[in-house]
């Protein structure tokens, strides 16, 4: 168990519609990082967030967008979803602010677009 | 930007056989973090090299970085089906966030 929650663990919806996905991180780490992996692309870098603040932006579309809120938990809110949204998006936890920390998975929340 | 490229992308073997994975990075690598993710799951930790020449090993998995070479490899011996799986290199000490391509591994009794 690497102490990061992610809920839901699997979501299947339609083609248009907005999903929210929910990420709790280890008890104080401070950073948050989303990632999404699909068959064809590997696991792909979206954002990161310290401490309430955008740190990194990777290959995250417009249609997503991410927040970090005072109690440090992660949202990543999917809207005008397409097939190709289809994917295990991750989430992981850091203590620091910088990308040479160990990071901690969560355990994914597999999105299913029809 | 900095890529990492691993080889094979994927590798099938038998039990009892020993594979070798690599992990080549386009630039300078620092060091390097590897992961496991079994299919459809999170990322497992593996180890983290820091320093050139560096080796470390864990249960039946060793990983060695040659910083001369920009390259990584990880080295398993005496496969079993519970090492199947999705293998990551992760760069260290990059501007971003940097994942190789991945290394699928099955291994069949």
């Amino acid at each position: 168990d690497s102490g990061v929650t992610q809920t839901p663990k699997h979501l299947i919806t339609a083609t248009g519609q907005r999903v929210t996905l929910r990420c709790s991180p280890r008890s104080g780490d401070l950073s948050v990082y989303w990632y999404q992996q699909s068959l064809d692309q590997g696991l792909q870098f979206l954002i990161q967030y310290y401490n309430g603040e955008e740190r990194a932006k990777g290959n995250i579309l417009e249609r997503f967008s991410a927040q970090q809120f005072p109690d440090l938990h992660s949202e990543l809110n999917l809207s005008s979803l397409e097939l190709g949204d289809s994917a295990l998006y991750f989430c992981a936890s850091s203590a620091a602010g910088g990308d040479t920390g160990e990071l901690f998975f969560g355990e994914g929340s597999r999105l299913t677009v029809l | 930007s900095q890529e990492l490229e691993q080889s094979p992308q994927s590798l099938i073997v038998q039990e009892g056989k020993n594979l070798t994975i690599n992990c080549t990075s386009s630039k300078t690598l620092y060091g390097l973090y590897w992961y496991k993710q079994k299919y459809g799951e999170g990322l497992i930790f593996l180890m983290m090299l820091q320093k050139g020449g560096e080796e470390k090993s864990h249960e039946k998995i060793t990983a060695k970085l040659d910083e001369k070479k920009q390259q990584s490899s990880l080295h398993i011996t005496a496969s079993q089906p519970s090492h199947a799986g999705i293998y990551l290199c992760r760069s260290y000490n990059t501007d971003k966030l940097i994942f190789g391509t991945g290394t699928r591994l099955q291994v069949f009794p």
